[in-house]
Formats: C-alpha cells, sequence, structure tokens
C-alpha cells in the first residue's frame, strides 16, 4: 500500500535553531516529491523535488530527495517564529498523490 | 497569473440542510482539479477530483458529491448534511498531470449544527 510518513509529528524548536523534517515515502511508479507549509489556511507550495540529490533552496529553506533510500529532508535555518507551521510532504505518481499527516513546528522566541 | 477562489470563505449550516461549495479557477485552461477536506487534527483527505468537464472520481464514499458544469468551476454539494462534515474544505489546481505541483484555493470552513 502507497504511504507517506512524516516525523517528527510535532516539534518546538527556539529561535535561530536549524531543523530537519523527514519523509519517508513507498508510492507505487513514483514521480514526484511535494513540500507544503500549511498555516492557519490553505497550504502554500514550497518545493516539488523529481531528481535524486538535487538540492533545491529558497532563502533559509532547503529540501533534498533520495530516490534510492526513499526520502527527503526539509532544513530550516535559522528558523523565525513566522516558520511555526505544520510543513506537509506528499508523495505522487501519474495517478494520485498520497499525503504525510505533517509535522507540526512551532518556533518559540 | 493564475487564481484560485472558493466561495464562501465560512459557513454553518444546521444538519439535514444542503450544502454547495463552489471553486473557480482564472488564468489556466484545462485544469485538473480536486476537492479536500481537513477535519480538526486531522490531515488532509481527497474527497473528488476532475480532469475534465463532467469527469468527476470520488476517492472515499461520502455524503457528498462534485461536480464540474465548466472548465474552470467545480463544486461541492451535498442534499443533507451530516454533523461530521464539518470541516475545512480546500478546493486544488495543478496542470493535467497528477503528480505535478496542486495550489491551494484560500478554503471554506463548514460547521454543521
Amino acid at each position: 500500500e502507497d504511504k507517506v510518513v512524516q516525523s517528527p509529528l510535532s516539534l518546538v524548536v527556539h529561535e535561530g535553531d536549524t531543523v530537519t523534517l523527514n519523509c519517508s515515502y513507498e508510492v507505487t511508479n513514483f514521480r514526484s516529491l511535494l513540500w507544503y507549509k500549511q498555516e492557519k489556511k490553505a497550504p502554500t507550495f514550497l518545493f516539488m523535488l523529481t531528481s535524486s540529490g538535487i538540492e533545491k533552496k529558497s532563502g533559509r529553506l532547503s529540501s533534498i530527495l533520495d530516490k534510492k533510500e526513499l526520502f527527503s529532508i526539509l532544513n530550516i535555518t535559522a528558523t523565525q517564529t513566522g516558520d511555526s507551521a505544520v510543513y506537509l510532504c506528499i508523495g505522487g505518481n501519474n495517478r494520485k498523490l498520497i499525503w504525510g499527516l505533517g509535522t507540526s513546528l512551532a518556533v518559540n522566541p | 497569473s493564475q487564481t484560485i477562489h472558493q466561495w464562501p470563505a465560512t459557513l454553518v449550516q444546521p444538519v439535514g440542510s444542503p450544502l454547495s461549495l463552489e471553486c473557480t479557477v482564472e488564468g489556466t485552461s484545462n485544469p485538473n482539479l480536486y476537492w479536500y477536506r481537513q477535519a480538526a487534527g486531522r490531515g488532509l483527505q481527497l474527497l473528488f477530483y476532475s480532469v475534465g468537464i463532467g469527469q468527476i472520481s470520488s476517492e472515499v464514499p461520502q455524503n457528498l458529491s462534485a461536480s464540474r458544469p465548466q472548465d474552470r468551476q467545480f463544486i461541492l454539494s451535498s442534499k443533507k448534511l451530516l454533523l461530521s462534515d464539518s470541516g475545512f474544505y480546500l478546493c486544488a489546481w495543478s496542470v493535467r498531470v497528477v503528480g505535478e505541483t496542486q495550489y491551494f484555493g484560500p478554503g471554506t470552513r463548514l460547521l454543521v449544527l
């Protein structure tokens, strides 16, 4: 059965810390892995990863995919209180998207 | 640029009443369209997706239905709401390849009393 598992489920850090969020997946005919950030409302897109070993960066956020070990990580450096959110990982093939339950990150000042 | 709208933003309905939530997309043609529900403390659940006008796939059996009367319009409906239908309903679109990035609307918060 296809599944996406995120860890940790919940994380509390202090401003300035660096965090690594994990996502492992088992997706038949895997095509892509996506990361979203969800605050109080709709998820906003962060990254789409299709190739192994190529890091994608956006400001303090970066992500990389390992298609051999079937996982991805999302790194956030120098965290800020505005990074507090649920981070969602999604694995997709050409037929469906499989959602993880998310990692809830709280950044305390 | 593409935008996605959902209406209404918040809705409070009595049990047994009908429901109609609307989602419209601008700035793109032939999108895939999706309805999700997020219940309190739970993850996103895909309810329906559509690859074209009149083409609806249901992911889970339930009290809800979806329709796509126009290329960029997706409607979520119910004839009789249940308490368990309460939640946050999100519409999303993607280009016509599943597995591509989805872009979400602002969502509709539904409370069934």
